[in-house]
């Protein structure tokens, strides 16, 4: 079946930090492959996708590229704000319904 | 334009009740789907709707039922609630033909607990 592992958190970073999490996933065909973001108490906006392989999805600063090889979609981002403080999930996307990593907390002091 | 929305925000039930939460998808949309986030976890997907009718399901039990309505808002019934029925159940809209994205809004949830 289709699954998503993603590092665990939390993750702790001083503002302007680079960011890396990780995630690895496990499909059957071509799946869609999307980064989520969930502030606290509020529900789940996405932050960044990619449909295929070798495309790199882009926004607010966060990059994703979708590695086939590897069949990896880690989130990154060069220099972290306290703002960005959420907890992050990994998705992949088959046949329209959305499978989701654990999440991952991060965590960005001044 | 209003997003995903989603009542109650909030709600307390106890052991064996039956509850009922709601959702209007987002403007333009007629597809909806529902996910169960329990504490500390990702999402996990309990069923879509389309056309009235429920055209995807992961793994839950029959407890867990919905309904579309014309207007394509949607409902989640869970009956004989039990305390692993606790989470935030997040409602997710999708549009289909010129609407389709391929991006699903989701709704800010609804927070059950059950005692």
């Amino acid at each position: 079946g289709n699954s998503v592992t993603q590092m665990e958190g939390p993750v702790t970073l001083s503002e302007e930090a680079f960011l890396t999490i990780n995630c690895t996933y496990t499909a059957t065909g071509y799946p869609s492959l999307f980064w989520y973001v969930q502030y606290p108490g509020e529900g789940l906006q996405l932050l960044l996708k990619a449909t295929k392989a070798d495309d790199k999805g882009s926004n607010k600063g966060f990059e994703a590229t979708y590695r086939k090889e590897t069949t990896s979609f880690h989130l990154e981002k060069g220099s972290v704000q306290v703002s960005d403080s959420a907890v992050y999930f990994c998705a992949l996307k088959r046949y329209s319904t959305l499978t989701f990593g654990k999440g991952t907390m991060l965590l960005v002091s001044p | 334009d209003a997003g995903v929305t989603q009542s109650p925000t909030h709600l307390i039930k106890t052991r064996g009740q039956q509850v009922t939460l709601r959702c209007s998808p987002k403007s333009g949309h007629d597809t909806v789907s529902w996910y169960q986030q329990a504490l500390g976890q990702g999402p996990q997907f309990i069923f879509q709707y389309y056309e009235e009718e429920e055209r995807q399901r992961g793994n839950f039990p029959d407890r867990f039922s919905g309904h579309q309505f014309p207007n394509y808002s949607s409902e989640l019934n869970v009956n004989a609630l039990l305390l692993g029925d606790s989470a935030l159940y997040l409602c997710a809209s999708s549009g289909t033909g010129t609407e389709n994205t391929g991006e699903l809004f989701f709704g800010e949830g609804s927070r059950l607990t059950v005692l």
